[in-house]
């Protein structure tokens, strides 16, 4: 099983709106990612998550705020966002840093 | 500065045929590469990787090809199959533990039947 998953699937919030982003993986993996993606670009990395400590941020705003609560969460809090953070938000994961990511199906978040 | 390049936006093969994906990249320090697979509206979804003690790794009808010393990696699917159509990324990182990917722009591929 190699199940990453995301909720919501899609989310619209205006640009004073406070949301949350939920990834959720029973892989037993300790790694976990944030990543962004915008249309016909690649994934580009935003966070690293390793042993539920934060290891990378990819100097990203502080109005997204990672939180790793347990070894199979992984939130992303949005607060006071730009219409240009609209964009395909994929989680991932990996059994340790360095190994093959799988990902989820990601959140398609529009910002009003 | 792109490091991880996929110079060819896309391509478009017959069904049965060979299709092969390439990616050049600029860091010499990458030395663990990937190949994802992804469709509209869907995640990406991991195929083959290949360490660069490695010069190939096959999986199926998935083959990865590295040379180093070219700094260039390919993707073989044989035979293709009209399923296979969508974007492909190549993927590189560089070991000491920091899990950072990075990706290439991505082939779309077609594959006709």
């Amino acid at each position: 099983d190699t199940e990453v998953t995301q909720t919501p699937k899609h989310l619209v919030m205006g640009m004073t709106n406070k949301k949350s982003l939920k990834c959720e993986q029973h892989m037993g993996h300790r790694a976990m990612y944030w990543y962004k993606q915008k249309a016909k670009k690649p994934p580009e990395l935003m966070f690293v998550y390793s042993y539920e400590k934060l290891s990378i941020n990819e100097s990203v705003p502080s109005r997204f705020s990672p939180e790793c609560p347990n070894s199979s969460l992984l939130n992303l809090h949005l607060h006071a966002l730009q219409p240009e953070d609209s964009a395909l938000y994929l989680c991932a994961s990996s059994q340790y840093r360095d190994y093959e990511q799988y990902f989820g199906p990601g959140t398609r978040l529009t910002v009003t | 500065d792109q490091q991880v390049k996929q110079n060819s936006p896309s391509l478009s093969v017959q069904e049965g045929r060979i299709s092969i994906l390439n990616c050049d990249y600029t860091n010499s320090m990458f030395d663990y590469f990937l190949w994802y697979k992804k469709y509209p509206a869907e995640g990406p979804t991991f195929l083959i990787s290949i360490s660069s003690i490695k010069d190939k790794n096959e999986d199926g009808r998935f083959t990865v090809f590295l040379n180093k010393s070219a700094k260039h990696l390919s993707l073989h699917i044989v035979p293709s199959q009209p399923g296979d159509s969508a974007v492909y990324f190549c993927a590189a990182s560089a070991s000491g533990n920091t899990g950072k990917l990075i990706f290439g722009q991505g082939t779309t591929l077609q594959v006709k039947p």
